[in-house]
């Protein structure tokens, strides 16, 4: 009974290399996100996606994509890995329509780790 | 940009200790949220506040909406070792931003 899962939980790669990281939700959420945590514990949202359309799109290098076929998929794809990308990645999902904003429930991460 | 400071950033207790956290803003929010992430874990929702003065509990937990809509505290009362973890502030909605923005985290060591 997951609520928001993603895969894989570690990746171990090369620089240069391509990857990419999962995210499903069960909640019926119309929003998700991929956040960023670096070493430091500091979280920084990257995208937001809501009904499958762009929202929120950070300063991030082109070479993370974020790719969602439907509104429970939210997939992460990064070109040219460097290893300043090594982080932790979240997923996260909200239901909109509340007047003040919605809570954010997250994955429980991706650990990516650049060789 | 908006940005939160939270402190303290870390906490050493031991087991039975109240303690309290506080995440202050120079822009105002709609939404404060608090949340707990152990390690290898994603943040767990703990807390969500709505509406400035609003004062939530869940269990041993309290968390209060500063009026001003740039603060929010969170305490615990009675700590016992599995409160042990990183706890994050969390504003959304302020500014016309619908991005939530993370305060930097308190770090909460529980001594049994």
């Amino acid at each position: 009974d997951t609520a928001v899962s993603q895969t894989p939980k570690y990746l171990v790669t090369q620089m240069g290399n391509d990857k990419s990281i999962k995210c499903e939700q069960n909640l019926g959420h119309d929003t998700m996100y991929w956040y960023k945590q670096d070493s430091k514990k500091f979280l920084k949202i990257m995208f937001s996606y809501n009904n499958k359309e762009l929202i929120i799109n950070e300063t991030v290098p082109n070479r993370f994509s974020p790719k969602s076929p439907d509104k429970a998929h939210l997939n992460l794809h990064i070109n040219s890995l460097e290893l300043g990308d090594s982080a932790v990645y979240f997923c996260a999902s909200s239901q909109e329509g509340r007047l003040h904003g919605a809570p954010q429930h997250f994955g429980d991460g991706t650990r990516l780790s650049i060789l | 940009g908006q940005q939160l400071n939270q402190s303290p950033q870390s906490m050493f207790i031991q087991e039975g200790e109240d303690v309290s956290m506080n995440c202050t803003s120079s822009s105002i929010f709609n939404t404060w949220l608090w949340y707990k992430q152990d390690p290898g874990e994603g943040p767990v929702l703990l807390i969500a506040l709505y509406k400035a003065g609003e004062l939530t509990s869940n269990g041993r937990l309290t968390a209060q909406f500063g009026i001003t809509r740039k603060d929010s505290f969170l305490n615990i009362s009675a700590s016992i070792p599995s409160d042990v973890g990183i706890y994050f502030c969390a504003g959304l909605g302020g500014g016309g931003s619908e991005k939530l923005v993370f305060g930097k985290g308190t770090k909460l060591t529980v001594n049994p």
